[in-house]
């Protein structure tokens, strides 16, 4: 089983439309969670950390579920911008820092 | 946000030459910065954790002697591909771990495009 896993995509939605992409990882001592947007041929960047609480920024909202080893993220309103690849991260700290990636879900919005 | 900032952005070598990428961080000091490759519509794959002052960890599979590291500062690390393959050929990612009391984030460089002819 791999340690992060993602829905494989790729979403293809019009705009305004809402979609969600799931997460689950493996490690229950995972300490820190992340969405990264990933365009092609270019570096990750951050997104939006994930918390228990729920978070949320502008169109975009990240919840965790720590019971179920869970991640999620909704997109709302979706933009023609928002076509990217986003990958679902986790950090561990077990005797050494690592971070593992997923290996991303592919998001295609369509006018 | 912090900034990490590597080069190149591009390089084309012939088989066989050495290719050495750069990984600063502009805006903080990272004790620890990671180094990625990826392959097309693939997920970044970690080759190995840089850590200044000490020998990096390399991922399972990742041969140390074709991909050399040195982190000797707290702002610089690179990545050396020693006699470079076609099979090198890659989309090569670093990363800085910046941790401001309980949280730990990364920022990632801008990636080096390698192409061994």
């Amino acid at each position: 089983r791999k340690e992060v896993e993602q829905d494989p995509g790729p979403f293809n939605v019009p705009e305004g439309a809402t979609v969600a992409f799931n997460c689950t990882y493996s490690n229950s001592a995972s300490q820190s969670f992340f969405w990264y947007r990933q365009d092609c041929r270019k570096e990750p960047k951050l997104l939006m950390s994930v918390y228990s609480s729920g978070n949320e920024d502008g169109r975009f909202t990240a919840q965790l579920n720590r019971a179920s080893q869970y991640i999620s993220l909704l997109i709302r309103d979706s933009k023609l911008s928002d076509s990217a690849t986003y990958l679902c991260v986790v950090n561990l700290n077990t005797g050494g820092f690592k971070t593992i990636f997923g290996a991303g879900t592919r998001l295609f919005v369509k006018a | 946000g912090a900034v990490v900032s590597q080069h190149p952005s591009r390089v084309i070598c012939k088989s066989g030459t050495s290719v050495k990428i750069e990984c600063r961080s502009l805006d903080f000091q990272a004790t620890t910065m990671f180094w990625y490759r990826q392959f097309p519509k693939k997920s970044l794959m970690l080759m190995a954790t840089s850590n200044e002052g000490s020998k990096a960890t390399y991922e399972q599979g990742v041969e140390k002697d074709k991909f050399l590291i040195n982190h000797a500062s707290l702002t610089l690390s690179t990545l050396t591909v020693t006699s470079a393959h076609p099979e090198d050929s890659s989309f090569y990612i670093c990363s800085a771990r910046e941790s401001t009391g309980a949280n730990e984030k990364l920022f990632f460089g801008s990636g080096t495009q390698l192409s061994v002819l």
